[in-house]
């Protein structure tokens, strides 16, 4: 069975450092892997994936984030955190071309950045 | 394009009335998904379509809750009779294919008192 774990509730950040929101996965076969980002209020939206070649990923926004096979995990990172990136973060896994290639997220990482 | 419609934004009802909650997937998407948030529980998968078959409900809680797709541009989430501990957010959203990221409407407010 797909799962997807988000250790860390909550990770906070002074504006200008840079963060990590980590995420684990555990799926047979090869996942696409996903981040997305969720402001109050909003629906998820998508921020970057990892499908195959290079380990690390940029996305929208000035994210990033870096795919290891060994230790099946996905962390988002930022190089400077920005007080407007506080908001709740998700990361998923989806098994490509299967007949069930449903998407599974993990449970969520509230990221706050103070200035 | 407009993105996943999700209507209604907000619904109030009372328990042992019938919910229906309604999707409109991205045009040329053939994966459509309903989740809940709530949090307690997080995001939940409710079920999965592909090509308007249901291809995983494993995560539809009970037999109260109904999900159809009738063709590709529509689908409903009905609950039947609501309960409160229904209330949450119902999300819908659609990909292409089996292998790419999907998008996300904007969610239902589901509040059963």
């Amino acid at each position: 069975a797909q799962s997807v774990a988000q250790p860390e509730d909550q990770v906070n950040v002074a504006e200008g450092n840079p963060l990590t929101v980590k995420c684990t996965y555990s799926v047979s076969g090869n996942p696409y892997l996903f981040w997305y980002v969720q402001y109050p209020n909003r629906g998820l939206q998508f921020l970057l994936k990892y499908i195959t070649g290079d380990n690390l990923v940029k996305g929208s926004y000035g994210f990033e984030a870096e795919f290891n096979k060994s230790q099946t995990s996905f962390h988002l990172k930022k190089p400077s955190a920005l007080v407007s990136d506080s908001a709740l973060y998700f990361c998923a896994v989806r098994v490509p071309y299967s007949s069930a290639s449903k998407i599974i997220f993990g449970s969520g990482t509230r990221l706050s950045i103070r200035p | 394009d407009a993105g996943v419609i999700q209507s209604p934004r907000h619904e109030v009802t009372e328990m042992g009335q019938e919910v229906t909650l309604r999707c409109k997937p991205i045009s040329g998407h053939n994966s459509l998904f309903w989740y809940r948030q709530t949090m307690m529980r997080g995001l939940e998968l409710l079920i999965y379509f592909n090509n308007n078959v249901p291809i995983d409900d494993s995560g539809m809680p009970e037999d109260r809750f109904s999900a159809k797709m009738p063709n590709a541009s529509f689908s409903t989430l009905k609950i039947q009779p609501s309960e409160p501990r229904d209330s949450a957010v119902y999300f819908c959203a659609s990909s292409v294919g089996t292998a790419t990221e999907a998008f996300f409407g904007q969610g239902t407010r589901l509040t059963v008192v």
